[in-house]
């Protein structure tokens, strides 16, 4: 399918450490974009790659793209008890103009 | 606020009623979607509007028929739900061009239970 899958589904980690989650995906795309929901809120817009290219920076947030692997990957360094959330990956086709998205990455940092 | 604003923000009803969810966005762009989240399950596409015209309709069980009257006006008519319809429903809009979407700017959803 479309959908990109987020791993792992859950992730527990403390204040101050950096938290790492990746998507995959299955065929090729425009762009992949990362988004942020906190519980039973609307999904947040973080950081938009598109497919030509390989990483990309806003704050504490990296986000890297490899086109070969189909896959990204959200780093965010220095976690805070704040970026508590769901993250999704949402992937839209090459043609297309809707985004696909996964099931997402449960994030508790821990104070 | 993000720009785009959801009503009612939860809802109950029973499966015999009529309701509607409503959706409008502030940001001039043109293509509006709505999306149903369920526990543990990837978020849903349920239609796609871009400039007022629908794209889009995954499949979605007739019970469920939107509306779209100008390009920042979202409505989704429900009747004769189901229990299994309980779920975050969520709004978005986005600005699409011959390059692509720009990105989504989501709604605080509606809660809806059905009993």
């Amino acid at each position: 399918s479309q959908q990109g899958e987020e791993d792992p589904q859950a992730l527990s980690i403390q204040e101050g450490e950096n938290a790492t989650m990746n998507c995959s995906y299955k065929t090729s795309i425009n762009n992949l974009q990362w988004y942020r929901q906190n519980s039973g809120r609307g999904l947040v817009h973080l950081i938009l790659i598109r497919s030509n290219e390989r990483e990309k920076h806003s704050g504490r947030l990296r986000v890297t793209l490899d086109t070969s692997k189909k896959s990204s990957s959200l780093l965010i360094t220095a976690s805070r008890a704040a970026d508590t959330a769901s993250y999704f990956c949402a992937t839209d086709a090459s043609t297309g103009n809707q985004f696909y998205f996964g099931t997402g990455t449960s994030l508790t940092v821990i104070p | 606020e993000t720009g785009v604003t959801q009503t009612p923000r939860h809802l109950v009803m029973g499966m015999t009623n009529k309701k509607s969810l409503k959706c409008e966005q502030h940001l001039g762009h043109n293509a509006m979607y709505w999306y149903k989240q369920s526990a543990k399950k990837p978020l849903e596409l349920m239609f796609v509007y871009s400039l007022e015209e629908r794209v889009e309709n995954n499949s979605v069980p007739s019970r469920f028929s939107p509306e779209c009257p100008n390009s920042s006006h979202l409505f989704l008519h429900l009747h004769t739900l189901q229990p299994e319809d309980s779920a975050l429903y969520l709004c978005a809009s986005s600005q699409f061009s011959g390059q692509g979407n720009y990105g989504y700017t989501f709604g605080s959803g509606t809660r809806l239970t059905v009993v």
